[in-house]
């Protein structure tokens, strides 16, 4: 199992450029999220899902697109960089569901650098 | 004022050395709590996580939650240079949805 995986690893856009972002889990899981990490504030909600075909904003959507046209894949869209998205990007995965404790851990790919100059 | 807060750091210790990590909250409904370890460019890999108050113990580490205080901690015993790393709090109300701390920089010397 691969697990999470994302691609590309590292960026570098000019302000005003589109990119977009791919997250695959391979867990079978129904929930994906992406967070980005900035020096000191941790991983912050950007958006999830809880299922193919759903999305739901987080704490800092604005920005942001998604979809999740696949149960396996999240992608992370920005239409117009701005040098405020320069972050590290991570994708997380949970099952989600169920009582059980394990449901509610959530795995994480191995980030994207995006820099927007 | 941060939902969670968590000391920067770093934290430095000689190899052996307990290391002692907390978090304060301000959101009552967080009944997860979990504790986090990232590697330098690496993404953050789950330690532990425990259901409301009270303790759990996993080898070397420790995870404490105190409801009543809006605390949490995490002890690493006998610590080991290759508990290196940074160390993020991260606690869930409902929906599982995770709200982290910033997170706390671990160096432990040989």
């Amino acid at each position: 199992n691969a697990g999470v995986t994302q691609t590309p690893k590292f960026r570098v856009l000019k302000t005003g450029q589109s990119m977009t972002l791919l997250c695959a889990q391979d867990m079978n899981h129904e929930y994906m999220y992406w967070y980005r990490q900035d020096p000191g504030m941790g991983l912050r909600l950007i958006h999830y899902s809880v299922g193919e075909g759903t999305t739901a904003k987080g704490e800092v959507p604005d920005g942001y697109n998604v979809s999740r046209l696949k149960k396996q894949n999240f992608l992370l869209g920005l239409e117009s960089a701005a040098p405020s998205q320069t972050s590290v990007y991570f994708c997380a995965s949970s099952y989600g569901w169920g009582g059980s404790l394990a449901a509610h851990e959530q795995f994480f790919g191995p980030g994207t650098r995006l820099t927007v100059l | 004022q941060k939902e969670v807060e968590q000391d920067p750091g770093p934290l430095s210790v000689p190899e052996g050395a307990i290391v002692s990590l907390n978090c304060t909250y301000s959101n009552s409904a967080f009944q997860y709590f979990m504790w986090y370890r990232q590697y330098s460019r690496k993404g953050p890999e789950l330690l532990m996580y425990t259901y409301s108050s009270g303790n759990k113990e996993d080898g070397r580490f420790t995870a404490q939650v105190d409801k009543s205080s809006k605390y949490i901690s995490l002890f690493i015993r006998d610590s080991q240079p290759s508990d290196s790393a940074t160390y993020l709090c991260a606690m869930e109300a409902a929906g599982n949805k995770l709200t982290f701390g910033g997170g706390t920089r671990v160096l432990v010397k040989p």
